[in-house]
């Protein structure tokens, strides 16, 4: 079946620090890629998305490349700030499925000191 | 403003009693999910709906039921058969067509059974 794991947290940075959440999936065919974030008491927001091979998504100096050879789709930022501080999820549909019917990773919790 | 509205944000109820979570969206979307958040374990969806009248059920459903009488509505009831009904509960929607999928959430409801 399809699944994502994501690198296990809690991750904790000073700010300004680099930022990398490493997501990996398992699926047929070519799926699209997500990340969302959310913030402490809040639903989800997307936060940047690939669609196929190669595409780079990128958001609010966050990027993501959806790496086909490696199954990947790793999330970075070069100076992170404690506004930062959220709970990171990554996802994928997979192709051929039922409308956005996503998988969700366990998401990373971080944490950004001043 | 667009966007989807849960309600209540917590909620409190006795074991063995049948409570319903409210999810309303103004964005005109023609699906609508339902998933549940436990600590470390991402989202599992429970049901989703394409359009009015009709739903299927996700990964978990067992112990939950919905309906879509409505298109702006598809409210939630965790039934006494659910054996760990407290958790975070998250109702999400998206345009039908959108070939990026992207979920919208809403600020979700926090259940409590005890």
């Amino acid at each position: 079946g399809n699944s994502v794991t994501q690198m296990e947290g809690p991750v904790t940075l000073s700010e300004e620090a680099f930022l990398t959440i490493n997501c990996t999936y398992t699926a047929t065919g070519y799926p699209s890629l997500f990340w969302y974030v959310q913030y402490p008491g809040e639903g989800l927001q997307l936060l940047l998305k690939a669609t196929k091979a190669d595409d780079k998504g990128s958001n609010k100096g966050f990027e993501a490349t959806y790496r086909k050879e490696t199954t990947s789709f790793h999330l970075e930022k070069g100076s992170v700030q404690v506004s930062d501080s959220a709970v990171y999820f990554c996802a994928l549909k997979a192709s051929g499925t039922s409308y956005g019917k996503l998988t969700f990773g366990q998401g990373t919790i971080l944490t950004v000191h001043p | 403003d667009g966007g989807i509205t849960q309600s209540p944000k917590y909620l409190f109820r006795k074991e063995g009693q049948n409570v319903t979570l409210s999810c309303e969206q103004n964005l005109n979307h023609d699906a609508m999910y339902w998933y549940r958040q436990d600590p470390g374990q991402g989202l599992r969806l429970i049901y989703y709906s394409q359009i009015v009248n009709d739903f299927q059920k996700g990964d978990i459903a067992e112990g939950y039921s919905v309906s879509r009488e409505k298109k702006e509505s598809f409210p939630l009831t965790v039934t006494s058969a659910q054996k760990n009904p407290t958790a975070f509960y998250l109702c999400a929607s998206s345009i039908r067509e959108d070939r990026s999928y992207e979920q919208y959430f809403g600020p979700g409801t926090r259940l409590t059974v005890t």
